[in-house]
């Protein structure tokens, strides 16, 4: 199977907002509301920011948002802190398996 | 609070089987609302998931690697554990265990991971 496509990297400036796209198919993104968002700092386990498309576990920021509109999905983080500096990977659900995205790196300049 | 936490050898020799044991403690492995689950990590690269498994042992694999994987659980222990066989070079990476519910489909609880090595 293929991997969601993702930006290899984007950037932005403290408090200013980004957004991170993740591409899948009919199989994948386009076929359920099961995409979820990990943020992975260097030499640490993922983190899980988003779920089921749009929704934060507790805890998580509110300045981070999910949205999905067809095969493509997308994490907005508003308001760009030193902190969100770190690899974003998206993954969904695909019927029986999951696939993620190859994974952006997020530059906070 | 949920932790899981993975062992096992962190260097395996090319052709021979990766084993590693993911313990979960402050919960139930046996809870009916979560899958637990397998993903690694190569060097430099993306998360990639290997498989998942339920408390009664019902498994998913990775299409791409379905030959090379056994997951197993041992509800006794609270643990689940992974094989991989047949490794090459390729097979070089962080191992993660994971907790995702099956409802939203996420891996909400993580294990810090291992670094398993494939070399002579």
């Amino acid at each position: 199977q293929s991997a969601l496509t993702q930006p290899a990297s984007v950037s932005g400036s403290p408090g200013q907002s980004i957004t991170i796209s993740c591409t899948g198919t009919s199989s994948d993104v386009g076929s359920y509301n099961l995409v979820s968002w990990y943020q992975q700092h260097p030499g640490k386990a993922p983190k899980l920011m988003i779920y089921e498309v749009s929704k934060r576990p507790s805890g998580v920021s509110n300045r981070f948002s999910g949205s999905k509109s067809g095969n493509t999905a997308s994490l907005t983080i508003s308001g760009l802190q030193a902190e969100d500096e770190a690899d974003y990977y998206c993954c969904s659900y695909a019927g029986t398996r999951w696939v993620f995205g190859g994974g952006t790196k997020l530059t906070v300049l | 609070q949920l932790q899981l936490q993975e062992s096992g050898p962190g260097l395996v020799k090319p052709s021979e089987t990766l084993s590693l044991t993911c313990t979960v403690s402050g919960g139930s492995i046996s809870s009916s609302s979560y899958y637990w689950g397998w993903i690694r990590q190569p060097p430099g690269k993306g998360l990639e998931w290997i498989g998942s498994i339920y408390y009664s042992g019902s498994t998913y694999y990775n299409p791409s690697l379905k030959s090379r994987v056994t997951i197993s659980v041992d509800t006794s222990k609270n643990q689940f554990s992974l094989k991989l066989s047949s490794v090459t070079a390729a097979d070089t990476a962080v191992y993660y265990c994971a907790r995702h519910t099956i409802a939203a489909a996420a891996f909400d609880y993580w294990g810090q991971g291992t670094l398993v090595t494939v070399s002579s």
